[in-house]
């Protein structure tokens, strides 16, 4: 069984710039998670999405924006990057049936100079 | 929202001899406390975890313990290996959203 995989693994923008990344979950599983996750703040919980629909969203601007395909791919776009979006961001999946096991991806590290 | 905290920050331990990490929640209405191991290079993965209607959890060498009253749980490894060595992450979620709250984890060195 494949697991999660997140496209790509790494990248370099620059300040202004914007971004999107990618996620395919789990074959059959339905929820997409997305966390950012840096050496001073940790893990912290962007959003998640369930069938095509956003279901919780962490404290982030408006400028972390995320969607979810009908075969539960997922995407994420950073806009007007700053330095300090610079992080590993990470997918996980699960059932999202109830709160139970993430897996999640390797991350795409992003780079912002 | 909830808020969990996790010690110690680091941890060195010998080979053989055991790790414990504590985590502490605040919101009252979490109920499923995982356990995340990060290696360098890849995602966390779940090691064990444990739901609140249960007190404690064992896989092998790896136990869980949840104290419901005092709203603290805390991961067990006994007689670590060099492979043990990581970054553990807990966290606490279930509280009517389907998003966990991760500790900022403890990196845990195990010497031969």
């Amino acid at each position: 069984k494949a697991g999660v995989t997140q496209t790509p693994r790494y990248l370099i923008k620059t300040r202004g710039q914007q971004v999107t990344l990618s996620c395919s979950p789990i074959s059959g599983h339905r929820s997409v998670s997305w966390y950012q996750q840096t050496p001073g703040q940790g893990l912290q919980f962007l959003f998640e999405y369930f069938s095509e629909t956003q279901r919780n969203k962490g404290n982030f601007p408006g400028r972390f924006s995320g969607r979810q395909f009908s075969n539960s791919r997922s995407e994420m776009n950073v806009s007007t990057l700053e330095l300090g979006d610079s992080a590993l961001y990470l997918c996980a999946s699960s059932r999202g049936t109830d709160t139970g096991e993430l897996f999640f991806g390797e991350g795409s590290r992003l780079t912002v100079l | 929202g909830e808020n969990v905290e996790q010690h110690p920050s680091t941890l060195s331990v010998q080979e053989g001899d055991s790790a414990v990490i504590k985590c502490t929640y605040s919101d009252s209405a979490s109920n499923y406390f995982p356990w995340y191991k990060q290696e360098l290079g890849k995602g966390p993965q779940l090691i064990i975890d444990i739901r609140s209607n249960v007190g404690e959890k064992k896989d092998q060498r790896i136990a869980v313990t949840l104290n419901k009253t005092a709203k603290h749980f805390s991961l067990h490894i006994t007689e670590t290996q060099p492979e043990d060595s990581a970054v553990y992450f807990c966290a606490g979620g279930g509280a009517g959203s389907y998003q966990l709250t991760f500790g900022k984890g403890t990196k845990l060195s195990v010497i031969p």
